[in-house]
C-alpha cells in the first residue's frame, strides 16, 4: 500500500522562527491533508491540498503531486503552534486515509 | 452544526468486557470511519462505511465490529476487550459524492480507552 513519510520527526524552535515540514508519499493521490494534533489530542484540519498551494494566515502548504511530496510552512511560530503535525493521503482508487508518523513541533518562548 | 461527536471521552474496561463507542455526525456525510492512535504513532484505519448498510474492513479490524443503520451514526463495538486495544479512538466523516477518496475528512474529539 501507499507509504507516507514525514520529516523531520522532531523539531524544536524558538518563538518567532520559521519552519518547513515535509511529507513524501509513494503513489499518486486523490487527497492530501495536513492536521495539527494539539496537546489535548484534538485533530485540527489545517489544509486539504491534493495539489497546488494554499495559505491560511501564518500557515501555508504546497503539494507537488507529480513529484509526490507536500510541504507545510509555519512562519513566525508561536507557542500555541506546538503539537504534532500529521499529513495523510488517499491513493487513487483506494478508500482509506493513510497517515504519516507525524512531526512533533515544540516552540519555546 | 456540532460536526463529528464521540462518546464517551474516557473509558476504562477490564479484559473480556464489551462496550460500544458512539460516533455521530450532523453534516449528512456518506463516508464514516474509525481510527485508532497508539502512543507515538499516526492513526490506523479500523473500519469504514461508504453509506448506510455498507461497511468494510480497514488496516486493523480484528477485535472490532461495526454497523451503519443510519447516515448519522457509526458505532464501534469491542466484543471482548484486550489490553492491546488500549488506545485513543477517532471517528471521522466526509462527503462522498461521486468519489469519496477525493474529499476532505473531519475528525471527532476522540475516545481514550484503557483496558486493564
Amino acid at each position: 500500500g501507499i507509504q507516507v513519510e514525514q520529516s523531520p520527526p522532531d523539531l524544536i524552535l524558538q518563538e518567532g522562527a520559521n519552519s518547513t515540514l515535509r511529507c513524501n508519499f509513494s503513489d499518486s493521490v486523490n487527497n492530501l491533508q495536513w492536521f495539527h494534533q494539539n496537546p489535548w489530542g484534538q485533530l485540527i484540519n489545517l489544509f486539504y491540498i491534493p495539489s497546488g498551494t494554499k495559505q491560511n494566515g501564518r500557515l501555508s502548504a504546497t503539494t507537488v503531486a507529480t513529484e509526490r511530496y507536500s510541504l507545510l510552512y509555519i512562519s513566525s511560530s508561536q507557542t500555541t503552534d506546538s503539537g504534532v503535525y500529521f499529513c495523510a493521503a488517499v491513493i487513487q482508487g483506494a478508500q482509506k486515509l493513510v497517515f504519516g508518523q507525524g512531526t512533533r513541533l515544540t516552540i519555546n518562548p | 452544526n456540532a460536526g463529528v461527536t464521540q462518546t464517551p471521552k474516557f473509558q476504562v474496561l477490564k479484559t473480556g468486557q464489551s462496550m460500544t463507542l458512539q460516533c455521530a455526525q450532523d453534516m449528512n456525510h456518506e463516508y464514516m470511519s474509525w481510527y485508532r492512535q497508539d502512543p507515538g504513532m499516526g492513526l490506523r484505519l479500523i473500519h469504514y462505511s461508504v453509506g448506510a448498510g455498507i461497511t468494510d474492513q480497514g488496516e486493523v479490524p480484528n477485535g472490532y465490529n461495526v454497523s451503519r443503520s443510519t447516515t448519522e451514526d457509526f458505532p464501534l463495538r469491542l466484543l471482548s476487550a484486550a489490553p492491546s486495544q488500549t488506545s485513543v479512538y477517532f471517528c471521522a466523516s466526509s462527503y462522498a459524492g461521486a468519489s469519496w477518496s477525493g474529499n476532505e475528512q473531519f475528525f471527532g474529539p476522540g475516545t481514550r480507552l484503557t483496558v486493564l
